[in-house]
């Protein structure tokens, strides 16, 4: 079963444009969402994370948006560029445990 | 910020050898170290949890025998592939929390090894 759900699978956007990627929940008990970029042949970066008592977090053209009773959470790229063009992972997980569930991923291309 | 090194970031091996990945964490301390597998185009697959100084916490579908993974200190973790086969090849990622900050410290994950078993 899978715990995070994530859409779309792929992205292209222009640059200049607004990037949104998607992100579902079940578990009600999750309390930290992160959001990951990944180049080609690279491991995942924080990229930004938010908890569940706030509904927008901002972090420059990076922001999250976050709707706790929808139980769904995005990412969205402000003035999108191709220097944003990666792999981006939802994720989210359970004080106090330790294990992170991930979404399956959006591939992100903005074009110039 | 917090780096994790994962070496080697390439390896070619035969098939019957074996493989031994390194994880550390180079400016904290990380008492839970978490090793993930990730096939082209695919999501993250946690393979195990590792905590130092005690047996790692192996996912269902995970061979504890075939992916042995010891935390023997803080900073670092090492998953070795016993007896490698072909279909073992894939992308592995490590990744590390800081010691003390629990729950809401982020994953700080390495750069990845790609293992090719010829």
């Amino acid at each position: 079963q899978q715990q995070v759900k994530q859409s779309p699978q792929s992205l292209i956007v222009q640059k200049g444009g607004i990037s949104i990627i998607n992100c579902a929940y079940e578990n009600t008990a999750f309390d930290y969402f992160p959001w990951y970029q990944q180049f080609p042949g690279k491991g995942p970066a924080l990229l930004i994370a938010i908890r569940p008592d706030v509904s927008e977090k901002k972090e420059g053209r990076f922001t999250i948006s976050f709707n706790k009773s929808a139980k769904q959470f995005s990412l969205h790229i402000m003035d999108s560029q191709p220097g944003d063009s990666a792999t981006y992972f939802c994720a989210a997980t359970t004080l106090p445990f330790n294990k992170f569930y991930f979404g399956s991923g959006t591939k992100l291309n903005v074009k110039p | 910020g917090a780096v994790v090194s994962q070496h080697p970031s390439r390896v070619i091996c035969k098939s019957g050898t074996s493989v031994k990945i390194e994880c550390r964490s180079l400016d904290f301390q990380a008492t839970t170290m978490f090793w993930y597998r990730q096939f082209p185009k695919q999501s993250l697959m946690l393979m195990a949890t590792s905590n130092e100084g005690s047996k790692a916490t192996y996912e269902q579908g995970v061979e504890k025998d075939k992916f042995l993974i010891n935390h023997a200190s803080l900073t670092l973790s090492t998953l070795t592939v016993t007896s490698a086969h072909p279909e073992d090849s894939s992308f592995y990622i490590c990744s590390a929390r800081m010691l003390g900050r629990q729950g809401n410290s982020p994953l700080h994950f390495g750069n990845g090894t790609r293992l090719t078993v010829t």
